[in-house]
């Protein structure tokens, strides 16, 4: 059972053009919403992250935008350069019991900038 | 943030064989975690290494085929043993500096492939 469900599996964008990806979950127990950028060869590298108390949160290019009642998260990247060429992750965390906070990630999301 | 390093960056073993891959980070954390990325998936926790205490391993994960060190605050070890080309991914080290920590870093991974 896929407990977040992100899209696209994969997203071309041109330079200069907005990359946005979507995800999706049903457990309303998760209460931390980060976003990970992994470039080929590297580790996860946490990139932005949100919790449900705001709608929105912008780090320079970079924001995210939240729908609680939708139960929807999703990523935008402003101005999108080739440099931002990864595989994106959606996560959420949630308490599975005693302070045992666990992330559970999406599929993620491959994307490309063309120059 | 974390200064996370693992050793080795990359391996290739033999069928039947065991890898014990190593994870410093550079200041002491609460929280250790492994993770499995098979080619072009998502990420899978494996355990949690806990101080001084057994690691508590997810579902579908056993401590004979995957033990765990954890001697100190600052250091964890991964055995991947008995292996199988089904063994072959990226091994990913994972910390947060308490259990309510949100912020969870990550390692630069171990690729390990097994003929």
């Amino acid at each position: 059972q896929q407990q977040v469900k992100q899209s696209p599996q994969s997203l071309i964008v041109q330079k200069g053009g907005i990359s946005i990806i979507n995800c999706a979950y049903e457990n309303t127990a998760f209460d931390y919403f980060p976003w990970y950028q992994q470039f080929p060869g590297k580790g996860p590298a946490l990139l932005i992250a949100i919790r449900p108390d705001v709608s929105e949160k912008k780090e320079g290019r970079f924001t995210i935008s939240f729908n609680k009642s939708a139960k929807q998260f999703s990523l935008h990247i402003m101005d999108s350069q080739p440099g931002d060429s990864a595989t994106y992750f959606c996560a959420a965390r949630r308490d599975s019991g005693g302070s045992n906070y666990k992330l559970t990630f999406g599929k993620g999301t491959l994307l490309t900038v063309n120059p | 943030s974390a200064v996370i390093s693992q050793k080795p960056s990359r391996d290739i073993c033999q069928r039947g064989t065991s890898l014990t891959i190593q994870c410093q980070v550079d200041s002491q954390v609460t929280m250790m975690f492994w993770y499995r990325q098979q080619p072009g998936q998502s990420l899978t926790l494996i355990a949690t290494a806990n101080q001084g205490s057994e690691a508590t391993y997810e579902s579908g994960f056993v401590i004979d085929k995957f033990p765990i060190s954890r001697p100190n605050l600052t250091f964890s070890t991964l055995t991947v043993s008995n292996m199988s080309p089904e063994d072959s991914s990226i091994y990913l080290c994972s910390v947060r500096r308490s259990s309510e920590s949100y912020e969870q870093y990550f390692g630069p991974g171990t690729r390990l492939t097994v003929t």
